[in-house]
């Protein structure tokens, strides 16, 4: 089956700098890559997806790439402000279905 | 258009009891999901339901668990005789199609004491 690999665990950025969270899967058959935003105590939200056809996409300060030969993909936060503190999950999905496997998290901080 | 609607928000039960939590996807949604999610950790799929069918439940333990999607009403997720183990912050999904985005619900928050 499907393995997501989240990296780092924790991120501590300053406001105003970037922060950049990696993840690898496994299932070479997977095409549907989201990225999920969760608040202590509340839902997954979802921030931004991409799927296999486009190698980038970007939505005002959040992006995603997407490399398929080496089954990783990447989300970027730039001029992070203090309300992007938050845990967030990538995931992949598998087979046709919107089933999703999910990385461990990255509990990213951005201090004043 | 209401989002996924899951209750109860917070449940409680003593050992050996029996949890229901139900979930209400998004009007037009026929796809719900159900994903489990331990304390710290992330979210681990539990089951794939259409209505009136289970498509996988490839996630969810032999035992004690299981789920169905009626024609009329929601999507329940039942665990009979819960241990302590079982507590944790239960999430439901729903999506229009296949391969298309999922939108989650607040959760059940199942307590075992």
């Amino acid at each position: 089956g499907e393995n997501v690999e989240q990296h780092p665990s924790t991120l501590s950025v300053q406001e105003g700098d970037s922060a950049v969270i990696k993840c690898t899967y496994s299932d070479s058959a997977s095409n549907y890559f989201p990225w999920y935003k969760q608040e202590l105590g509340k839902r997954p939200q979802l921030i931004i997806d991409i799927r296999s056809n486009v190698g980038e996409k970007k939505d005002q300060r959040i992006a995603v790439t997407l490399n398929k030969t080496a089954k990783h993909f990447s989300l970027h936060i730039t001029e992070t402000q203090p309300e992007d503190s938050a845990v967030y999950f990538c995931a992949a999905n598998t087979g046709t279905a919107s089933k999703l496997t999910f990385g461990t998290g990255t509990r990213l901080q951005v201090t004043l | 258009n209401a989002g996924v609607m899951q209750n109860p928000r917070h449940l409680v039960r003593r050992r050996g009891q029996e949890a229901r939590l139900r979930c209400s996807p998004m009007k037009g949604h026929s796809h719900v999901y159900w994903y489990r999610q331990l304390p710290e950790e992330g979210l681990k799929f539990m089951v794939y339901l259409q209505k009136e069918n289970i498509i996988d439940e490839s996630g969810m333990p032999k035992e004690r668990f299981s789920a169905e999607f009626p024609k009329e009403g929601p999507s329940i997720l039942r665990i009979q005789q819960v241990v302590r183990g079982d507590s944790a912050a239960y999430f439901c999904a729903s999506s229009p199609g296949e391969l298309t985005e999922a939108f989650f619900g607040q959760g059940t928050r199942l307590t075992v004491v």
